[in-house]
């Protein structure tokens, strides 16, 4: 089966960095997805993975270890609407997304 | 980036009545879309996947009678919720795949509140 595991919640400043992990584990894998999910809207697409490395899209980046079943999601120069949910999700080998619960994000001024 | 609708954005019924939530592709031709449930401060659940000119494969727990789906083109996707009830109370939101590389892309979610 698979499990993916990423923090409930983290809280950040205004200006700064912050890394959301997430960790999987799964038979089938097709690639890592990373989306932004603000409090009554639907998920918005950030970044999919599927070979092992960084790849950096502005001040987001997203990375992927495959052999380690490991991704983190770096925010940079944080700003107030960065507050959201940041969803993990696999792609299994049938190419369906396995959701993660989701990492809530609060910045603070 | 595609882009995918959905109507109505919300929706208030009476237990007991159907509602129909549409699903568009407004820029690419979708050959599979889902279907998923949220309810407050929960993750996502998929309801069903639906690949157009066939029948939608729902998941365990989701009954296909009460949650009809169709698939009728390339660009749009039909849920109907039968007989609703307030437990049925929720958000709605379907999304798109793109055929490479597979990225999936939402529509802005339809919220049924049923009284």
């Amino acid at each position: 089966g698979q499990n993916i595991d990423q923090p409930t919640e983290m809280t950040a400043t205004e200006g700064a960095i912050v890394q959301i992990n997430c960790t999987y584990q799964t038979s089938g894998f097709n690639g890592l997805f990373w989306y932004q999910q603000h409090a009554g809207e639907a998920p918005t697409f950030l970044s999919y993975n599927v070979l092992d490395g960084l790849e950096e899209k502005g001040r987001f980046s997203s990375f992927l270890s495959r052999s380690k079943g490991y991704s983190y999601l770096l925010l940079k120069e944080l700003q107030m609407k960065d507050s959201a949910s940041y969803l993990c999700a696999l792609m299994d080998s049938n190419y369906q997304l396995i959701w993660g619960a989701g990492t809530k994000l609060i910045i603070k001024p | 980036g595609a882009v995918v609708s959905q109507h109505p954005s919300w929706v208030i019924c009476k237990s007991g009545t159907s509602v129909k939530i549409e699903c568009r592709s407004l820029d690419f031709q979708a050959t599979t879309m889902f279907w998923y449930r949220q309810f407050p401060k929960q993750s996502l659940m998929l309801m069903a996947t639906s690949n157009e000119g066939s029948k939608a494969t729902y998941e365990q727990g989701v009954e296909k009678d009460k949650f009809l789906i169709n698939h009728a083109s390339l660009t749009l996707s039909t849920l109907t919720v039968t007989s609703a009830h307030p437990e049925d109370s929720s958000f709605y939101i379907c999304s798109a795949r793109l055929a490479e590389p597979y990225e999936q892309y939402f529509g802005p979610g339809t919220r049924l509140t049923v009284t």
